[in-house]
């Protein structure tokens, strides 16, 4: 059974600061990574795509991959009071032609 | 370009009823999911379409469920009979390729009474 943990948080950050948000996945050959932010009420929203290990930034955003320790994680800096929401964590398993496993997400609260 | 479109976004019925749930991928998907949501189980995946076929339907929880894909621009989720353990949000997605990522629809609110 292919698997994507998260902690279910919540985690509670000032506006500002750095938020860590961390997953960690238990098939090895897994090949694509990707988060997903979910506000209450509404539908899972792609905002981030790693493929291969280190860092990849899209503005305040960073999603970092290290394949050996099998860990994904993503860094909101200037964190605002509008980031927070569930963020999923979904793996593509090493076999390559199946769907994505999610995690079961991390709350995020920004206190402003 | 349109989304995934769910309808209806919230439904509320008695125990014992017919539900259907329906869903319009976005146009040249070729990959159809069905999820289930609940604070408890997160995300569940449900079953899955490649070009219209079912390819895996084992976190389908019981008989009284099924789906169809009759073409390619239209899916159905039927429970039948209804039971108020299955009040969730049943999201539909959709993506190019099964392995690629999903585009989620807004989603269905269940609620059985």
């Amino acid at each position: 059974q292919k698997e994507v943990e998260q902690n279910s948080g919540p985690l509670s950050v000032p506006e500002g600061a750095i938020a860590s948000l961390n997953c960690t996945y238990s098939d090895r050959g897994s090949q694509s990574f990707f988060w997903y932010r979910q506000y209450s009420g509404k539908s899972p929203e792609l905002i981030m795509s790693i493929y291969s290990n280190g860092d990849k930034e899209d503005g305040r955003f960073t999603a970092q991959l290290n394949k050996a320790s099998q860990y994904v994680s993503l860094l909101i800096r200037d964190s605002q009071p509008s980031d927070s929401a569930t963020y999923l964590c979904a793996v593509n398993p090493y076999s390559g032609n199946t769907p994505l496993v999610f995690g079961k997400g991390t709350r995020l609260s920004v206190i402003a | 370009d349109a989304g995934v479109i769910q309808s209806p976004r919230h439904e509320v019925t008695e125990m014992g009823q017919e539900v259907t749930l329906r869903c319009k991928p976005i146009s040249g998907h070729n990959s159809l999911f069905w999820y289930r949501q609940t604070m408890m189980r997160g995300l569940e995946l449900l079953i899955y379409f490649n070009n219209n076929v079912p390819i895996d339907d084992s976190g389908m929880p019981e008989d009284r469920f099924s789906a169809k894909m009759p073409n390619a621009s239209f899916s159905t989720l039927k429970i039948q009979p209804s039971e108020p353990r299955d009040s969730a949000v049943y999201f539909c997605a959709s993506s190019p390729l099964q392995y690629q990522p999903q585009h989620f629809g807004d989603g269905t609110r269940l609620s059985i009474l």
